[in-house]
């Protein structure tokens, strides 16, 4: 079975600028989200879809961040502009559905940098 | 969700089992008990989970405490590739599954 594909897996921009980053879940997996792990922290989620719907966007800085997921599987996460305080390792995760019973398969993650 | 508290750190000799511990006195009823571990540039990845009952799958055993305040992740046989931070999560069986971490207990596996 395929992990959680995350692209790419590393990036640097300097501050001001865009960024986006691109997650595809395990297929058939209805729950996707969004975390954010800054350097010695656990991660925080950013937000949750399911399917193509948001279910928790409460921790989105959404007057920079935004996030969608328009087919209900590929989800893309984008940044602009971009703050230092933005770098961080992005984290996407799915899950089957949306329960307590369901574990989440993580990315690899994006590590980006703002200089 | 009920708050947990970990050790910030703990280290273990290979071959030796790794106990490590996790507080959640204010866990409710209805409330799961989730480890995750992160693997150095990895994502965080799925261990184990409990209610009430001891479990055991092929990575680890979850001991939750009969009053379930506390429990043990125990790896058996530590080896130097279970090096990485573990998270106890508590989440509750309704409603929206989403996982939170805390900062974790970052164990190293020394030979």
């Amino acid at each position: 079975e395929a992990g959680v594909a995350q692209s790419p897996r590393y990036k640097i921009i300097e501050k001001r600028q865009s960024v986006a980053f691109w997650c595809n879940p395990i297929s058939g997996h209805a729950t996707l989200y969004w975390y954010q792990q800054i350097l010695g922290q656990g991660p925080k989620l950013l937000i949750q879809f399911q399917n193509n719907g948001v279910v928790d966007d409460s921790q989105l800085p959404k007057d920079r961040f935004s996030a969608e997921r328009l087919k209900g599987v590929d989800s893309t996460l984008k940044i602009q502009p971009a703050k230092l305080e933005d770098s961080a390792v992005y984290l996407c995760a799915s899950s089957l559905v949306m329960t307590h019973n369901t574990e989440a398969f993580f990315g690899q993650g994006t590590r980006l940098t703002v200089v | 969700d009920a708050k947990t508290t970990q050790p910030t750190s703990m280290d273990c000799a290979e071959g030796r089992a790794a106990n490590l511990p996790c507080n959640h006195s204010t866990i409710s009823g209805n409330e799961y008990v989730y480890w995750y571990r992160q693997i150095h540039s990895q994502g965080p990845q799925y261990i184990i989970h409990g209610l009430k009952n001891n479990e055991t799958n092929e990575m680890a055993s979850l001991i939750i405490t009969e009053d379930r305040k506390s429990s043990t992740l125990i790896l058996p046989h530590a080896t130097l590739r279970d090096t990485a931070v573990y998270y106890c999560i508590v989440r509750a069986s309704g409603g929206s599954y989403i996982p939170t971490f805390g900062r974790g207990t970052s164990l190293i596996v020394h030979p």
